[in-house]
């Protein structure tokens, strides 16, 4: 299974500010995504991040707002700009390797994003 | 488009079996996840069906039905540290997306 960190675990920002989550995976892997979990909610996907090009964004999220980069196979980020209170949440990692019946989707620990 | 429903909540007790059922319609539909989360922890992966049938892993089993649009997750001898929300998960879609269900929270009570 792939081991998948994220930096920072948590954090407490002030409103217009920004913040930039790191999602880093020991192994290479053709797909990661970003998501986001609200308090007492499921999960929703933010966007799939694409090695080498533009991301691409789920209804209800765009670039500016949701900036991510994916560098390499192993690295990717997440940027929260211009945050408000209701960006407060759970922004979770996720990888996806082989494919098939073998498939898993694994997520990363996640990082706690309170807005002020 | 994607609609996934499963049960809001469910309580079992220790030692006995439950059967969490998850209903998906979902378009281009590849195959289903189902994943544990407990409180303030980030979701596990338990298993991914993409062929009709049941497949057991332990405790856990998961069964797929493709032509009815159900899937169910089993749970045998349940403990404690069972309680969790059961999360469903259908891949399908354009760019084979995986969409959640709001997920069913597990009481196992003593």
């Amino acid at each position: 299974s792939a081991v998948i960190s994220q930096k920072p675990s948590r954090d407490i920002c002030q409103r217009g500010t920004s913040l930039t989550i790191q999602c880093q995976v020991d192994s290479q892997v053709t797909m990661m995504f970003w998501y986001r979990q609200q308090p007492g909610q499921s999960l929703t996907l933010i966007a799939t991040a694409n090695q080498g090009s533009e991301a691409t964004y789920e209804s209800g999220f765009v670039i500016d707002k949701f900036p991510i980069s994916r560098p390499n196979l192993t690295f990717s980020t997440l940027t929260v700009s211009n945050m408000s209170p209701e960006d407060s949440s759970i922004y979770l990692c996720s990888v996806r390797s082989a494919g098939g019946p073998g498939e898993t989707q694994y997520f990363g620990p996640g990082t706690r994003l309170l807005v002020l | 488009g994607q609609n996934i429903d499963q049960p809001t909540e469910m309580t079992a007790t220790e030692g006995a079996i439950v059967q969490i059922n998850c209903t998906y319609q979902t378009s281009g539909f590849n195959g289903l996840f189902w994943y544990q989360q407990h409180a303030g922890e980030a979701p596990t992966f338990l298993s991914y069906n993409v062929l009709d049938g049941l497949e057991e892993k332990g405790r856990f089993s998961s069964f797929l039905s493709r032509s009815k649009g159900y899937s169910y997750l089993l749970l045998k001898e349940l403990q404690m540290k069972d309680s969790a929300s059961y999360l469903c998960a259908a891949r399908g879609g354009g760019y084979q997306k995986v969409t959640f269900g709001t997920g069913t929270k597990l009481q196992v009570i003593p």
